[in-house]
């Protein structure tokens, strides 16, 4: 049962573009979207993380976007650089669960130079 | 500082044997996490520590996976009769509280193979 699903699989955009990946989940008892970052090797690092009472939030050049009637959300990369070429995860959790980290499958974003 | 740190980077195996892997995780870190991450997924929870106890292992595939932290801090997962489809990178991430927001830190990650 996946709990978060997470779109598309893989993403290829130009320097300078705009990256936007997104995640829809189930549980409306959730509370808490991460998104994290993920380079081969590594382990995944948190981006930006939201709660479901903001709608927006912003980062630098990374924003996410909150939809809670829609149980959805995305992550938006501003001013793509060839560096952001990674894996990303959307996650999310709950208080009454451990707070363990629900992940989605993830995106393969690819920026070419 | 240091981070979360996991022993050892790779770990090869023949099906059948046990194996254990390490975590050491940020100084001062209550909630200590397991994942499981296979080829192209995300990572999947197994076990949350808060502590020295395991106040969550609801994510344990079955009685070969069990994991300890003895004195709340550096956690050993323990796979016995290990199974080609174990092989996996093992991820440990640990967080200051487990309380909501509390960023979870994690390590590189234990590659096993299972042969």
């Amino acid at each position: 049962q996946q709990q978060v699903k997470q779109s598309p699989q893989s993403l290829i955009v130009q320097k300078g573009g705009i990256s936007i990946i997104n995640c829809a989940y189930e549980n409306t008892a959730f509370d808490y979207f991460p998104w994290y970052q993920q380079f081969p090797g590594k382990g995944p690092a948190l981006l930006i993380a939201i709660r479901p009472d903001v709608s927006e939030k912003k980062e630098g050049r990374f924003t996410i976007s909150f939809n809670k009637s829609a149980k959805q959300f995305s992550l938006h990369i501003m001013d793509s650089q060839p560096g952001d070429s990674a894996t990303y995860f959307c996650a999310a959790s709950r208080m009454d669960s451990s707070y363990k980290l629900i992940f989605g499958s993830g995106t393969r974003l690819l920026v070419r130079p | 500082g240091a981070g979360v740190s996991q022993t050892p980077s790779n770990k090869v195996t023949e099906k059948g044997k046990y194996v254990e892997l390490r975590c050491d995780p940020i100084s001062g870190h209550t909630a200590l996490y397991w994942y499981r991450q296979s080829l192209g997924q995300g990572p999947e929870f197994l076990i949350y520590f808060q502590g020295t106890g395991a106040a969550d292992d609801s994510g344990l595939p079955n009685d070969r996976f069990f994991a300890v932290r003895p004195e709340g801090s550096v956690s050993t997962l323990k796979i016995q009769r290990t199974e080609r489809g174990d092989s996996a990178v093992y991820l440990c991430a640990s967080s200051l509280n487990g309380h909501s927001g509390a960023e979870q830190f994690f390590g590189p990650g234990t590659r096993l193979t299972v042969l």
